[in-house]
């Protein structure tokens, strides 16, 4: 089924080590957004794409960092886990014919780190 | 920046009843969207608002754009454990939303049988 999919469902980290998050989508969707939600704070926009070879910041973008090599992925990096980054991720795309259309979101990214 | 506020965060309801969240923008918005998140699941999207005043329905579910387009409602009539999970609403910010949406931080249902 056509959709965002999002790699890897849960990852534990330890303080100081690495990660990549992978979000794909094959609906020819020029948005993509990282959001980050957190228990009483909502979804939060950390980073977003609007075309293939751009991104910008969004709310909370300290400590990420992302790219889009390819229309279809957006990948999201952390390259010195903190505990402060424990949440669950969630990758989103849309698109827009003058009217921006609703997201559709991955399934998201469990991740703890300790 | 903008602010996207929602009322109330939790709703606690016996099964047939009706429910209703709130959300109130600090700045007009060119269109508003709804999403529902079940427990452990992931925001999907039910609507988008884009009339002054605009009324939608979904079945048993009422989607209303504020005169002045800085306020929404969700009203939910005879709940069912079905609807159970947590709806957000969602403004754009000065892109339109292409630069992404600000989401309030959204009103739990739960349903007592």
């Amino acid at each position: 089924n056509a959709g965002v999919t999002q790699t890897p469902k849960f990852r534990v980290l330890k303080t100081g080590q690495s990660m990549t998050l992978l979000c794909a989508q094959d609906m020819n969707h020029e948005y993509m957004y990282w959001y980050r939600q957190d228990p009483g704070m909502g979804l939060r926009l950390i980073h977003y794409s609007v075309g293939e070879g751009t991104t910008a910041k969004g709310e909370v973008p300290d400590g990420y960092n992302v790219s889009r090599l390819k229309k279809q992925n957006f990948l999201l990096g952390l390259e010195s886990a903190a505990p402060s980054q424990t949440s669950v991720y969630f990758c989103a795309s849309s698109y827009s014919t003058g009217t921006l259309y609703g997201y559709t979101f991955g399934s998201g990214t469990r991740l703890t780190v300790v | 920046g903008q602010q996207v506020m929602q009322i109330p965060q939790y709703q606690h309801v016996q099964e047939g009843e009706d429910f209703t969240t709130y959300c109130n923008s600090s700045t007009t918005l060119s269109n508003i969207q709804w999403y529902k998140q079940r427990p452990g699941g992931h925001p999907v999207f039910l609507i988008q608002l884009v009339k002054s005043g605009e009324v939608k329905k979904q079945k048993r579910l009422t989607f209303q754009f504020g005169e002045a387009k800085k306020n929404s409602s969700l009203h939910i009539t005879a709940t069912q454990t079905t609807d159970v999970g947590t709806y957000f609403c969602a403004g754009p910010g000065s892109g339109g939303g292409a630069d992404g949406l600000t989401f309030g931080k959204g009103t739990h249902l739960i349903i007592q049988p």
